[in-house]
């Protein structure tokens, strides 16, 4: 089955700094990359979303990148801000069913 | 308009006990999941309705947990004989559905269980 791998697990930065979350996954049927964003006791919600006929989609400070070939995708939020923190799941959706990441716990330091 | 709805929001129940979980979803969407989220994990797929049916129930732990939707809409997540390690936030989500997936999965707040 779908195998989501995701790195880092946490992440401190500094406000004003970049964050960079990588991941892979295994199923080659795999072709939509829903990110979602869940902070402390709340529900996941969709930030970013990419399709497998688009490499990159950016969205004010969000941007994903897609590589199909290696099968990885990854997350860039840029000057990020104390509300950035929270966890970030990256996903990938296998005929409708979506397989997690084990998330990454994102802090933003003023 | 409104979200994805999900009742109780908490559940406290003793080991061996049989109880249900209610989702209620956007309207006008017709497919429906059901994730699973243990502390600190990310969420794990349990079952995906396409309509009335069950399209993908491969994320069942086990013949204890089913889940039925009779009218399209509304969805019982049932759990029999409830054990300590099904402790977990369920969460429901729905989308504009179609059986290759690909659609935006709106989640509901979940309901936390909690098994004595």
């Amino acid at each position: 089955g779908e195998n989501v791998e995701q790195h880092p697990s946490t992440l401190s930065v500094q406000e004003g700094d970049s964050a960079v979350i990588k991941c892979t996954y295994s199923d080659s049927a795999s072709n939509y990359f829903p990110w979602y964003k869940q902070e402390l006791g709340k529900r996941p919600q969709l930030i970013i979303d990419i399709r497998s006929n688009v490499g990159e989609k950016k969205d004010q400070r969000i941007a994903v990148t897609l590589n199909k070939t290696a099968k990885h995708f990854s997350l860039h939020i840029t000057e990020t801000q104390p509300e950035d923190s929270a966890v970030y799941f990256c996903t990938a959706d296998s005929w409708g069913k979506l397989q997690f990441g084990a998330g990454t716990q994102v802090v933003v330091t003023p | 308009g409104a979200g994805v709805s999900q009742t109780p929001s908490n559940k406290v129940t003793e080991k061996g006990k049989y109880v249900e979980l209610r989702c209620d979803p956007i309207s006008g969407h017709t497919a429906l999941y059901w994730y699973r989220q243990s502390l600190g994990q990310g969420p794990e797929f349990l079952i995906y309705f396409q309509g009335t049916g069950a399209a993908d129930d491969s994320g069942l732990p086990n013949d204890r947990f089913f889940a039925v939707r009779p009218e399209g809409s509304v969805s019982t997540l049932k759990i029999q004989r409830t054990e300590r390690g099904d402790s977990a936030v369920y969460l429901c989500a729905s989308s504009l559905g179609g059986l290759a997936g690909n659609n935006e999965q709106f989640f509901g707040p979940g309901t936390r269980l909690t098994v004595l």
